[in-house]
């Protein structure tokens, strides 16, 4: 496809369990950004990817939140021992180059916790 | 750290009104400002992007606006739809940043 892509849409899992949401970003963007958009809020920033670097974490509520991009393509967004707050959209985008202006955004996996 | 506002928060219009949605940032060494079109269940679809040496982008019915200085933007819907029903949310890109800041977003419901 054409955009980013994003699995599962939908996930339930009970408080305590690990999690592991996946993002396919447009082919050949070199950034990749993960994104948490609580129910009524704007997304929130958890972390940047340019290839496979992770240049920017600052966004990561705890570490329990984990993200890797380990070939510089798909990323996977890993949440460990889930907790109820951790419930909403994590949203993915990318962008061509890492100073390009337009990010572009997948459809978002909602997460809730039960 | 960056501070986005959007105001109102929702917003009930007939179809064929034109009207003003509103964003207010608190940093103004912005490096662009975009406004995204979200649907229920569904991702964000840019609809502008103003960088920051630019007042205004139109785009069809669509316009928007920048004043850096006073740290505002407008997005202007014209002859309003009801297939312009969604939340809009105002995100801005600091400079020397790569992320977006995100508004809380304007709920907007045009009636038929």
């Amino acid at each position: 496809g054409a955009g980013v892509s994003q699995s599962p849409r939908y996930k339930v899992a009970k408080r305590g369990q690990d999690v592991a949401l996946r993002c396919d970003p447009i082919s050949g963007h070199v950034s990749l950004f993960w994104y948490q958009q609580a129910l009524g809020q704007g997304p929130e920033f958890l972390t940047y990817f340019q290839n496979e670097a992770q240049l920017d974490k600052s966004g990561l509520p705890s570490d329990r939140f984990f993200a890797e991009r380990p070939e510089g393509s798909v990323s996977t967004l890993k949440i460990q021992r889930t907790q109820q707050e951790d419930s909403a959209v994590y949203l993915c985008a990318s962008s061509f180059l890492s100073g390009a202006p337009e990010q572009f955004f997948g459809p978002g996996t909602r997460l809730t916790v039960l | 750290k960056q501070e986005v506002t959007q105001i109102p928060a929702a917003l009930s219009v007939p179809e064929g009104e034109n009207l003003v949605l509103n964003c207010s940032f608190t940093d103004s060494a912005i490096y662009n400002l975009q406004w995204f079109r979200q649907d229920p269940g569904k991702g964000l679809t840019s609809l502008l992007l103003i960088q920051s040496s630019q007042r205004e982008q139109t785009s069809g019915r669509l316009n928007a606006s920048l004043d850096k200085s006073s740290g505002r933007s407008t997005l202007y819907i014209a002859a309003s739809q009801p297939g312009d029903s969604a939340t809009y949310l105002c995100a801005v890109r600091g400079t020397g940043a790569n992320n977006l800041f995100f508004g809380t977003g304007t709920r907007l419901t045009v009636i038929p």
